[in-house]
Formats: structure tokens, C-alpha cells, sequence
């Protein structure tokens, strides 16, 4: 089974920082990495899939890179509303078996 | 657009089963794959398995295996996940999620509770 590791735990950062989340795959994933924002009370919702693809709706201010076993998340200038939880999440070839991240909680410092 | 509503708030006895349903609209059902994804209070998501809706086939995470069941009525676009030997830790609120490779819809959620 692949492990996805996310750091760091938890990020503390100010409005209009940048923030860069890292997940490392315990094996390689390719590029079928996937990351999503979790707000309290709410279900996640997608931001970034294949690794470097927007889903859409999401703003330009987040970005995804990375490929293999190491993968980022940038959201180049925090708004208030981005400060949440956010997971990575992958899939395996055959059988197509999925993981999540524990997460990382992006909090207002 | 696309919706996927799941049935209310379960509360269970230790050892009984519980079947959570998730109707989708706004796409056609048999398309997409549907997942379970469940999560804890206060802890991360984990992934319980998927279904395609139009073979019936199913995977599911080792950890669940014997416990869990996926399946579906195609004819009322709904997706269903069966949960038996419920005990404690399995109090969590459940998600289906849509997609194959990453999932871009997902359920409001349905709360179980498994409690004496």
C-alpha cells in the first residue's frame, strides 16, 4: 500500500503569504496525485488533479507541481478564505486502490 | 448541475449494519465511478472503496474488506454502501465521491453513529 506523507503538520502563515504544502508518496504515483481543501463542517472539494491541473472554479493563486514521489501545493497569496485543512490523495495503477495524506491545516498566524 | 445527495443520520448498536445511499443528478450515473470516503471527527479522510455504476464492479481498501459492500440501482441513479459489524470506531461521517482518478463531486455527508 502507498503512504502518503503531508508537511508539515500544520502551517501558520498571514494573509497575502505564500504557502507551499509538500505530500511524498512512499512509491512512485506517477502523476495521479490529487489535492483538496477541507473546511470545517464542509466536504472537501478538489483543487488540483493530475499533479499540475486547476479543477475548475479554483483560482490561479493555487498551483500544484511534482511527479514520481514528491509533490507541492503553492497558493501563492493566502486570502482569508483559503485557510483550511488540505489533503493530498493518490491512486494506484491495478488495482486502482486510492490514498489520502493525513493532511496539512493551514492556519491564520 | 451536478448533485449527489446522500440519506440522513444513522445511529447504531455495536454489531449491526448500516446502508448509506447517495442519489445522483445532473449526469449520467453510469459514467463516473462513485467512491466512499469516510472521516472521524477531528481526523483525516480515509478511502473505503469504489463501485462503476454500470458493471457493478467493486474494490475496496483491505481494511474493510468482509465489512463493507458497494452497490447500486441504476434505475433510480443511486449508489449504496453497506457497513456490517459496526463497533465504535467506525463513528464517522461517510462521503460518496464521484470520479475515477480524483473526485470532483462529493456527497454532503451522513453522519453514523455506532453506540450501546
Amino acid at each position: 500500500e502507498i503512504v502518503l506523507t503531508q508537511s508539515p503538520a500544520t502551517l501558520s502563515l498571514s494573509p497575502g503569504e505564500r504557502a507551499t504544502l509538500s505530500c511524498r508518496a512512499s512509491q512512485s504515483v506517477s502523476s495521479y496525485l490529487a489535492w483538496y481543501q477541507q473546511k470545517p463542517g464542509q466536504a472537501p472539494r478538489l483543487l488540483i488533479y493530475d499533479a499540475s491541473n486547476r479543477a475548475t472554479g479554483i483560482p490561479a493563486r493555487f498551483s500544484g507541481s511534482g511527479s514520481g514521489t514528491d509533490f507541492t501545493l503553492t497558493i501563492s497569496s493566502l486570502e482569508p478564505e483559503d485557510f483550511a485543512v488540505y489533503y493530498c490523495q493518490q491512486r494506484s495503477n491495478w488495482p486502482p486502490l486510492y490514498t489520502f495524506g493525513q493532511g496539512t491545516k493551514l492556519e491564520i498566524k | 448541475q451536478v448533485q449527489l445527495v446522500q440519506s440522513g443520520a444513522e445511529v447504531k448498536k455495536p454489531g449491526a449494519s448500516v446502508k448509506v445511499s447517495c442519489k445522483a443528478s445532473g449526469y449520467t450515473f453510469t459514467s463516473y465511478d462513485i467512491n466512499w470516503v469516510r472521516q472521524a471527527t477531528g481526523q483525516g479522510l480515509e478511502w473505503m472503496g469504489w463501485m462503476n455504476p454500470n458493471s457493478g464492479n467493486t474494490g475496496y481498501a483491505q481494511k474493510f474488506q468482509g465489512r463493507v459492500t458497494m452497490t447500486r440501482n441504476t434505475s433510480i441513479s443511486t449508489a449504496y454502501m453497506e457497513l456490517s459489524s459496526l463497533r465504535s470506531e467506525d463513528t464517522a461521517v461517510y462521503y460518496c465521491a464521484r470520479g475515477a482518478d480524483y473526485y470532483a463531486g462529493w456527497g454532503q455527508g451522513t453522519l453514523v453513529t455506532v453506540s450501546s
